[in-house]
């Protein structure tokens, strides 16, 4: 059964860059039938993606948020990350790691982690 | 950029009806829609895919209908575990990834 697990802290002042890993367990992050992506969902609110990256390292970013975001990939550690610079309150949120299904005609996002909150507060 | 607009923003229901929310999209996606449920805490369940396919382990009293710009989901009797909120996402162009506002299923 394949797992997604988000890391990192939940407390980050403005200004300052927040970072998250997803680690995937149960099943490779090398593979070509998906993309690896993060949704947010400030408390009370719908839901917002950030970003996604495939498997050979190509990038998608929201444009909202594209100058602030770099997702990246470690596939020796089955892992991939996000990094969100010059944070304010409005960043605050639950950030969900994700796996989207790259199959024509899908496009589904069928495995979600747990979620994690993360503060921007001085 | 895609826009999905969903309604109602919220409804309230009994257990035992039938209920359907609805999805436009501001421009024609074929059948590229998915649908989600959350629950409170929780992170978003995929329901239904490819406008009408059911996920792995869905109830079947979910469906979903439509092509083009306009999509339903249906709920044909509502259980007490079915209040939650829904989203749908289109899936034509993606990355990236746009959702609907979401519809929040309240007890009547």
């Amino acid at each position: 059964q394949l797992q997604l697990q988000e890391s990192g802290p939940g407390l980050v002042k403005p200004s300052e860059t927040l970072s998250l890993t997803c680690t995937v367990s149960g099943g490779s992050i090398s593979s070509s039938s998906y993309y690896w992506g993060w949704i947010r969902q400030p408390p009370g609110k719908g839901l917002e993606w950030i970003g996604s990256i495939y498997y050979s390292g190509s990038t998608y970013y929201n444009p909202s948020l594209k100058s602030r975001v770099t997702i990246s990939v470690d596939t020796s550690k089955n892992q991939f990350s996000l990094k969100l610079s010059s944070v304010t309150a409005a960043d605050t949120a639950v950030y969900y790691c994700a796996r989207q299904t790259a199959v024509p005609g899908h496009g589904g996002i069928d495995y979600w982690g747990q979620g994690t909150l993360v503060t921007v507060s001085s | 950029d895609i826009q999905m607009t969903q309604s109602p923003s919220s409804r309230s229901a009994s257990v035992g009806d039938r209920v359907t929310i609805t999805c436009r999209a501001s421009q024609s996606i074929s059948r590229f829609l998915n649908w989600y449920q959350q629950k409170p805490g929780k992170a978003p369940k995929l329901l239904i895919y490819a406008a009408s396919s059911l996920q792995s382990g869905v109830p079947s009293r979910f469906s979903g209908s439509g092509s083009g710009t306009d999509f339903t989901l249906t709920i044909s009797s509502l259980q007490s575990e079915d209040f939650a909120t829904y989203y749908c996402q289109q899936s034509y162009t993606t990355p990236p990834i746009t959702f609907g506002q979401g519809t929040r299923l309240e007890i009547k």
